[in-house]
């Protein structure tokens, strides 16, 4: 029930493409949603975050999608770029809790 | 940059010995987490302190302690060395949700 799916693995898109990452909860507890963006040999670093409240969350080229009653959330990169490559972690956590991570794609932008 | 720091940035040991990590929090944040980031394992919550006090427990090994001091900053303290335990250790400060990492300590375990 702690546990947060993430799919897909890996991911390649074409320079000004949209890149889609799914992540799926079991835990209704939990009332923080955040995505963060990982380079090698970094930590990782928070994009985006979102509360069970809204349906979606827009900063900039990155949108979060949630959908309560499917216990669902995604983050769309819109117009990627080859900057953006790198690995996204979704995250969940309930009041100030810990973060259940999930187990991160790996997104290839290609000019 | 997160404003959290962590020393050292990499640390190479061997079997069956104790290292210390350190974690400076950002500024007015009272929580410390600490997290394991393994191939195998991905992150992993190690462990959360709050004001000096510890808050919430992982999966963390009985041979892995810590500790958050007055000025708030965390040592992570790991001990009796497995191969295993090669891994990236980052900590993580906050004030409310918004958790901001480190750069994180390499060990390597030989």
């Amino acid at each position: 029930q702690q546990q947060v799916k993430q799919s897909p693995q890996s991911l390649i898109v074409q320079k000004g493409g949209i890149s889609i990452i799914n992540c799926a909860y079991e835990n209704t507890a939990f009332d923080y949603f955040p995505w963060y963006q990982q380079f090698p040999g970094k930590g990782p670093a928070l994009l985006i975050a979102i509360r069970p409240d809204v349906s979606e969350k827009k900063e900039g080229r990155f949108t979060i999608s949630f959908n309560k009653s499917a216990k669902q959330f995604s983050l769309h990169i819109m117009d990627s770029q080859p900057g953006d490559s790198a690995t996204y972690f979704c995250a969940a956590s309930g009041q100030g809790d810990k973060l259940i991570f999930g187990t991160g794609t790996r997104l290839q932008v290609f000019p | 940059d997160s404003g959290v720091t962590q020393t050292p940035k990499h640390l190479i040991t061997a079997t069956g010995q104790r290292v210390t990590l350190r974690c400076s929090p950002r500024s007015g944040d009272l929580s410390v987490y600490w997290y394991q980031q393994s191939l195998d394992q991905g992150l992993q919550f190690l462990i959360q302190y709050y004001n000096g006090e510890e808050r919430a427990k992982g999966n963390i090994l009985e041979r892995f302690s810590a500790q958050q001091f007055p000025d708030l900053h965390s040592e992570l303290n790991l001990s009796s060395l497995e191969l295993g335990d090669s891994a990236l250790y980052f900590c993580a400060s906050s004030l409310g949700d918004e958790q901001f990492f480190g750069p994180g300590t390499r060990l390597t375990v030989l």
